[in-house]
């Protein structure tokens, strides 16, 4: 297993400000990815950070509006940019550790975003 | 491209057994998971279907059938903390998985 810790775990924030989400693990991993998640709703996964390199986005999702740095195997961080109450949302990273499959996915504890 | 279907809610009693449905449509398949999540609280990993079958551990049993674009959770002996969301999500092969509908799962005394 991995412990994962995400800062901030909750956040208020004005329209037009940008926030940064940091998603640290204390086991190597083989890959991490954003998700986001409406409350009472499914995972929208958002990106898969790449270690060293440009993170690789879903469709609708660009990296002006959700920059993504993965500095080294076991940090990442999310930035969601320019926010309106549309991007009010739960926000998690989750892992695949080295040595398992990537369907055992383990999730941060999520960042709860509420945009004014 | 791909798509999970799962009945949006399942209600219940303690001690009996409930099978969650996962449907799905996906231009290429390599297996199912299920995840389990608490309100407020993250996903967390139950199972995984590589092959076509049944798979247990302990209370909870998953199925797949490739055949039929479908699989289930399994739920035996129903306990209160069981209540939870439940997602399946599909493996074609990208690196993420791709997530299910989610079924809120609502167990009764």
């Amino acid at each position: 297993s991995a412990v994962i810790s995400q800062k901030p775990s909750r956040d208020i924030c004005q329209r037009g400000t940008s926030l940064t989400i940091q998603c640290q693990v204390d086991s190597q991993v083989t890959m991490m990815f954003w998700y986001r998640q409406q409350p009472g709703q499914s995972l929208t996964l958002i990106a898969t950070a790449n270690q060293g390199s440009e993170a690789t986005y879903e469709s609708g999702f660009v990296i002006d509006k959700f920059p993504i740095s993965r500095p080294n195997l076991t940090f990442s961080t999310l930035t969601v940019s320019n926010m309106s109450p549309e991007d009010s949302s739960i926000y998690l990273c989750s892992v695949v550790l080295s040595g398992s499959k990537k369907e055992t996915q383990y999730f941060g504890p999520g960042t709860r975003l509420l945009v004014l | 491209g791909q798509s999970l279907e799962q009945p949006s809610e399942v209600t219940a009693v303690e001690g009996a057994i409930v099978q969650i449905n996962c449907t799905y449509q996906t231009s290429g398949f390599y297996g199912l998971s299920w995840y389990q999540q608490h309100d407020g609280g993250a996903p967390t990993f139950l199972s995984y279907n590589a092959l076509d079958g049944l798979e247990e551990t302990g209370r909870f049993s998953s199925f797949l059938s490739r055949s039929d674009s479908y699989g289930y959770l399994l739920l035996q002996e129903l306990q209160m903390k069981d209540s939870a969301s439940y997602f399946c999500a599909g493996d074609t092969g990208r690196r993420a998985l791709t997530f299910g509908s989610g079924t809120r799962l609502q167990v009764q005394p």
